[in-house]
């Protein structure tokens, strides 16, 4: 109950594609989803977030789309440049700022010129 | 926005010895800390959550006399891994939780156990 699954594992698109990376869950308890971006030996940095009484959240070129009564939540990323190359991951709690966060096991994408 | 400084960013240490990570949070005050390990290619796993002022919690499976964490103020968290060996080698993060952002990371600390 406490698992984020996250897919697919890697993701290889040409710039200015539209990645989506998927993740579901199963505890109902959960109240708070972010996403993060790393770079290779960095810590993870917060992209976009959102909560359970929302369906969509825009911010710049990121998007997610959250289906609560399928326990799922994906990540869209227009208009996809090279830069946007890193290790993506899905994150859950059950409160935000105060219980830890769960995570899921990462995407690793390339966004090829 | 919130800044959480990490150091070192790198240590290699000998095996048997103990390497100390700190984290400091910069203009706020963190009452809880995460801390998380991650091996190459992998995600985030968390390791404690410790509180300022009392004892950290471990997860299932970590050994809390080898990962020792103290939190003796708003500001600084700390993790000693005592005795390490090869397989203590990873990537640690710590993260506190902010108004902000909801979570905010260190930059990490790539510890090498030779």
């Amino acid at each position: 109950q406490q698992q984020v699954k996250q897919s697919p594992q890697s993701l290889i698109v040409q710039k200015g594609g539209i990645p989506i990376i998927n993740c579901a869950y199963e505890n109902t308890a959960f109240d708070y989803f972010p996403w993060y971006q790393q770079f290779p030996g960095k810590g993870p940095a917060l992209l976009i977030a959102i909560r359970p009484d929302v369906s969509e959240k825009k911010e710049g070129r990121f998007t997610i789309s959250f289906n609560k009564s399928a326990k799922q939540f994906s990540l869209h990323i227009m208009d996809s440049q090279p830069g946007d190359s890193a290790t993506y991951f899905c994150a859950a709690s059950k409160s935000y700022n105060t219980d830890k966060l769960i995570f899921g096991t990462g995407t690793r994408l390339q966004v090829f010129p | 926005g919130a800044v959480v400084s990490q150091h070192p960013s790198r240590v290699i240490c000998k095996s048997g010895t103990s390497v100390k990570i700190e984290c400091r949070s910069l203009d706020f005050q963190a009452t809880t800390m995460f801390w998380y390990r991650q091996f190459p290619k992998q995600s985030l796993m968390l390791m404690a959550t410790s509180n300022e002022g009392s004892k950290a919690t471990y997860e299932q499976g970590v050994e809390k006399d080898k990962f020792l964490i103290n939190h003796a103020s708003l500001t600084l968290s700390t993790l000693t891994v005592t005795s390490a060996h090869p397989e203590d080698s990873s990537f640690y993060i710590c993260s506190a939780p902010d108004r902000e952002d909801g979570y905010t990371f260190g930059s990490g600390t790539r510890l090498t156990v030779v």
